[in-house]
């Protein structure tokens, strides 16, 4: 079945540093979603990426979509203490009839002030 | 608030009893899911509606998992028999059409002892 990687699995950074999550699947993917979770909340969604080799930002917050579509990126610039949380990438088999997204383990990221 | 709303949020229950959670989505979403996350995962996927129809199931549930939307609104997710490897939060999610962002509920924490 299809599985989601993502690396690293933690990420300690100093507040005012950058921060990036990669996530790779096995399969080509139709769509990759990008969801954020605060400790002890529910994954909120962040952004959709569906086209081969997309780009959006969101403010600090830049996110690719690889040009195989098996790969994506999340780069937060000059992070703060209101980043922390566990980033996950979530995606949909291209070609299948599945709606049901595949989620990564997500990456923890720590902020020391 | 009209967010997805989960009940209850905490359930505690001994090994072989029977447990039932519900989940009311966002009323105009037609998709609801239903995923299980346990501690430093990412969320797991379980099973899907669209409407009252349940459309995917994951290969990974049990049958001792059954899910609901008997009238196209609310959900209900019933285990059966639990196991202690049952202990996890288990989260619903909706959204308005297939391949869009997923909105999350809170969740509710099961502990199985």
């Amino acid at each position: 079945g299809q599985q989601v990687m993502q690396i690293p699995q933690y990420q300690h950074v100093q507040e005012g540093e950058d921060f990036t999550t990669y996530c790779n699947s096995s399969t080509t993917l139709s769509n990759i979603q990008w969801y954020k979770q605060r400790p002890g909340g529910h994954p909120v969604f962040l952004i959709q990426l569906v086209k081969s080799g997309e780009v959006k930002k969101q403010k600090r917050l830049t996110f690719q979509f690889g040009e195989a579509k098996k790969n994506s990126s999340l780069h937060i610039t000059a992070t703060q203490t209101t980043d922390v949380g566990t980033y996950f990438c979530a995606g949909r088999e291209s070609g299948g009839g599945a709606d049901g997204l595949t989620f990564g383990k997500g990456t923890h990221l720590i902020i020391q002030p | 608030d009209t967010g997805v709303s989960q009940n209850p949020r905490h359930k505690i229950t001994k090994r072989g009893q029977n447990v039932t959670f519900r989940c009311d989505p966002i009323s105009e979403h037609n998709r609801l899911y239903w995923y299980r996350q346990t501690l430093g995962q990412g969320p797991e996927f379980l099973t899907y509606f669209q409407n009252e129809a349940q459309l995917e199931k994951s290969r990974l549930l049990s049958d001792r998992f059954s899910a609901e939307r008997p009238k196209g609104s609310f959900s209900t997710l019933e285990i059966q028999r639990t196991e202690q490897g049952d202990s996890a939060m288990y989260l619903c999610a909706s959204s308005f059409g297939p391949r869009v962002e997923l909105f999350f509920g809170s969740g509710t924490q099961l502990s199985v002892l």
